[in-house]
């Protein structure tokens, strides 16, 4: 599986916009990019997922480069709830719809009054 | 509606004993994923259920691990001998396994091992 990159941690202030980046310079032309969060004590939950055009939905906008080799996951107005660790993920579309996900250790955002 | 559910939430054992955890997925969804957690590292893949049969079990590190969905629903997921190195969070997710649609993964709250 292509190697994902993020930072390990982030801070932002509430009510703010909070950009995520991710690299992934060895992406294949048939990987999407997916990003799952993982709130304290919990699973991990779906945020969204892309190809190549930059895709809003209600939890998050994702921001693909042109080149697709980085994205960033952008949160419009960061709230306390959104204090999670945000992973970055790519799957390859030929492997169907039902595979695996392949985790890094993603980005752990702290969100602050 | 419910989501994935896991029994029990937690489970403390002995080395050597054997231990059994349990997965219910979301009604109709036809895949199922275990994965397992360790501390401060992001999940790591075990094994993929599409139906009854394990699609994938790539993930499953050694013999001591082994899982069935007998009846393409409730998982269990079986570890012999435990070893302290299997304490770990233990998740299960399961998706809709339609085919040309995104499926994302839907994950219950996970199962607490500690192996003392």
């Amino acid at each position: 599986d292509a190697k994902t990159t993020q930072p390990n941690s982030m801070e932002s202030n509430e009510e703010e916009p909070v950009h995520l980046p991710c690299n992934h310079s060895t992406i294949s032309g048939t990987d999407y990019i997916h990003w799952y969060r993982q709130l304290p004590s919990q699973g991990p939950e779906y945020v969204i997922h892309g190809l190549t055009s930059n895709v809003n939905n209600r939890m998050a906008s994702l921001a693909i480069a042109e080149d697709r080799k980085s994205s960033t996951l952008i949160l419009h107005r960061a709230t306390l709830r959104d204090a999670a660790v945000y992973y970055c993920i790519l799957r390859d579309s030929n492997t169907g719809t039902a595979s695996k996900l392949t985790f890094g250790t993603g980005t752990r955002l702290q969100v602050t009054l | 509606g419910a989501g994935v559910s896991q029994t029990p939430s937690n489970k403390v054992t002995e080395k050597g004993k054997y231990v059994e955890l349990r997965c219910d997925p979301i009604s109709g969804h036809t895949a199922l994923y275990w994965y397992r957690q360790s501390l401060g590292q992001g999940p790591e893949f075990l094994i993929y259920f599409q139906g009854t049969g394990a699609a994938d079990d790539s993930g499953l590190p050694n013999d001591r691990f082994f899982a069935v969905r007998p009846e393409g629903s409730v998982s269990t997921l079986k570890i012999q001998r435990t070893e302290r190195g299997d304490s770990a969070v233990y998740l299960c997710a399961s998706s809709g396994g339609a085919p040309g649609s995104y499926n994302e993964q839907f994950f219950g709250p996970g199962t607490r091992l500690t192996v003392l």
